[in-house]
């Protein structure tokens, strides 16, 4: 069974860093695009960016744009984003998530990134 | 931006009864629409694909049906494990600026 596992959330501050990591297992990580979806509390799901399986090509929303970087490393089988100048509204439970060319079948469990002073 | 619209955004109905959940398009998506269930705590879990494929292992009581810009998910007959969040996502576009819809909430009437 495919295995994600993130890591790395945690309480930070306004306008401080954080890198997130999710760990992939079970699966030829290298094949597939992947990508990472956050929920703030209470909230719905907001897809945040999109690596391809090369990591060649790469997308974000317009909230995370200039702030967020997506990243790759295949040969460790693990994603990342790294955050930088976090806002309150940032505060999120953040999934990766393994693409199927659009529908997100494999989902890990999630780490929750809490900005506040 | 494409965006999503879900309704109702709270359904109340027995269990054993059918549910039937909308989901519409601001603009067309062909059949580039998904469905997740999510239950508390939990991450979401895709049902549905290309609006009207089953994923692996869910029953046979969950469908989706609808192309272009309206969608619907029907649960044949509610167990009580199907009272959760349910949301749908549009993948039409390109580049993959996948939006979601803001869920509709299924609860035990």
């Amino acid at each position: 069974e495919v295995q994600l596992v993130e890591s790395g959330g945690g309480l930070v501050q306004p306008g401080g860093s954080l890198r997130l990591s999710c760990a992939a297992s079970r699966f030829t990580f290298s094949s597939y695009e992947m990508n990472w979806v956050r929920q703030a509390p209470g909230k719905g799901l907001e897809w945040v960016s999109y690596i391809s399986s090369s990591g060649n090509t790469i997308y974000y929303a317009d909230s995370v744009k200039g702030r967020f970087t997506i990243s790759r490393d295949n040969a460790r089988n693990s994603l990342y984003l790294q955050m930088n100048s976090l806002r309150a509204e940032d505060t999120a439970i953040y999934y990766c998530a393994r693409d199927s060319s659009g529908p997100l079948a494999y989902w890990g469990q999630g780490t929750l990134v809490t900005v506040s002073s | 931006e494409i965006v999503m619209t879900q309704s109702p955004a709270t359904l109340s109905v027995s269990p054993g009864e059918r549910a039937t959940l909308s989901c519409r398009a601001s603009q067309r998506v062909s059949s580039n629409l998904a469905w997740y269930q999510q239950k508390p705590g939990q991450a979401p879990r895709l049902l549905i694909y290309g609006a009207s494929t089953r994923a692996t292992a869910v029953p046979a009581r969950f469908s989706g049906s609808g192309s272009g810009a309206e969608f619907t998910l029907t649960i044949s007959s509610l167990q009580s494990e199907d009272f959760a969040v349910y949301y749908c996502q549009q993948y039409n576009n390109w580049p993959p600026l996948y939006t979601f819809g803001q869920g509709t909430k299924l609860e035990i009437k």
